[in-house]
């Protein structure tokens, strides 16, 4: 089954202690994303990835890291969590936008969410 | 920078009336998704608009592309409990960053 993966889906943490959310997709994708959702604030991009080893910043990236180091892979890193981190936060894969006409985009494939609480 | 504006943010209908939900850009787009995210779900693609004017329908949702692509619709007649979440815009803002409207929820008396 196509999907994206990610883990853990609820994570209860203290502020400064490392984490990692994980998230994989099984179809071969070229673009990855991290967005988190917050009340009133919609979807917002904290990191992109067009291809392996190829990352760049999204409208919301202080306090993330993020790395490419496979196609299928794509963890988000909070080095020193703080409590303005809590949030919902969504990974997406999509086919990427190499071949296709211009102004076409390819759809986003949503993994199931991972409630993150920095106490 | 490209600013989104969705709205209402909020929707309360009861069961069997319409609901509309509008998005609106500061500059032209060159194309505009519609998602949808059930209450505890994820974000679901609906449709993709690229053609000024566009009209697409999917059953009951009728989804609009203005003519000067500033704006969007999404249109649901005759709801039903089942369309009840939360409705995001995404237009193109460029090839690599995404950019999505705040959303509109909608909550649907029985």
């Amino acid at each position: 089954e196509a999907q994206v993966t990610q883990n853990p889906r609820y994570l209860i943490t203290v502020t400064g202690k490392k984490l990692t959310v994980t998230c994989s997709q099984n179809m071969n994708h070229e673009y990855m994303s991290w967005y988190r959702q917050d009340p009133g604030l919609g979807l917002r991009q904290i990191y992109y990835s067009m291809n392996v080893e190829v990352t760049d910043k999204g409208d919301v990236p202080e306090g993330y890291k993020v790395s490419r180091k496979e196609k299928r892979n794509f963890p988000l890193i909070l080095e020193s969590p703080s409590p303005n981190q809590t949030s919902l936060y969504f990974c997406a894969s999509s086919l990427g936008t190499s071949g296709r006409a211009r102004h076409w985009r390819e759809t986003q494939y949503f993994g199931p969410g991972t409630r993150l609480l920095v106490l | 920078g490209q600013q989104v504006m969705q709205i209402p943010q909020y929707q309360h209908v009861q069961e069997g009336e319409d609901f509309t939900t509008y998005c609106n850009s500061s500059t032209t787009l060159s194309n505009i998704q519609w998602y949808k995210q059930r209450p505890g779900g994820h974000p679901v693609f609906l449709i993709q608009l690229v053609k000024s004017g566009e009209v697409k329908k999917q059953k009951r949702l009728t989804f609009q592309f203005g003519e000067a692509k500033k704006n969007s619709s999404l249109h649901i007649t005759a709801t039903q409990t089942t369309d009840v979440g939360t409705y995001f815009c995404a237009p193109y803002s460029s090839a690599s960053k995404i950019i999505f409207g705040s959303g509109t929820r909608l909550s649907i008396r029985p």
